[in-house]
């Protein structure tokens, strides 16, 4: 099983541009997590999806974000336009069933200058 | 409403040493209690899990007990090792009623030889 797949690993990019991270969850699990982790929030829930439905977007910090799960094998988070203050490590999560536990996958290491 | 409480870290152990890292929460209903671990520059791993109350969950020399009545999921290791530093999560999810998935805020442990 090659896990769950997220890229870039790394994104440096100049601030109002817009930045799209892609993550391709584990075959045949029907939840997705997108989470965000910085040194001084921790690690935040963005949103969930769940048989490709957005259930809970409550984490998402403004606008400027959005996610989408087109299909069970993709899903996008972007953000347009992005801010200094959005550089964090972005890590996507899948689960066989909600209540379950997850698995993560490397991350995308996101800098905004 | 529904938290996971951890013990402030950092930790700084010897090697061999006894580690307990305590973990406390509050759910309504019967939540699954989980610990992850996360290494530098990875995502979170699930470290182990208990889906019941009195069940042990166990990995790699880790233990945590479901205990219901004091509404705790400590994780202790008997002797610890250099490879044991990271960073490790609690969590908890309640897939009755409104699905939620709830981590701890992460305790630092650093292990020296």
């Amino acid at each position: 099983d090659a896990g769950v797949i997220q890229s870039p690993r790394h994104e440096v990019t100049e601030m109002g541009q817009e930045v799209t991270l892609r993550c391709k969850p584990i075959s045949g699990h029907n939840s997705l997590f997108w989470y965000r982790q910085t040194m001084m929030r921790g690690l935040e829930l963005l949103i969930y999806f769940n048989n490709n439905v957005p259930i809970d977007d409550s984490g998402m910090p403004e606008d400027r974000f959005s996610a989408k799960m087109p299909n069970a094998s993709f899903s996008t988070l972007k953000i347009q336009p992005s801010e200094p203050r959005d550089s964090a490590v972005y890590f996507c999560a899948s689960s066989s069933k909600q209540g379950a536990e997850q698995y993560f996958g490397p991350g995308t290491r996101l800098t905004v200058t | 409403g529904n938290s996971v409480t951890q013990m402030e870290g950092p930790v700084t152990l010897s090697e061999e040493a006894f580690l307990t890292i305590n973990c406390t929460y509050t759910a309504t209903g019967y939540p699954s209690l989980f610990w992850y671990v996360q290494y530098p520059g990875e995502g979170l791993q699930l470290l182990l899990k208990a889906t019941k109350a009195d069940d042990k969950g166990s990995n790699k020399g880790f233990e945590a007990t479901y205990r219901k009545e004091t509404t705790s999921f400590h994780l202790e290791k008997g002797s610890v090792q250099v490879s044991d530093s990271a960073v490790y999560f609690c969590a908890l999810s309640r897939a009755s009623g409104t699905y939620k998935y709830i981590f701890g805020t992460g305790t630092r442990l650093k292990v020296l030889a």
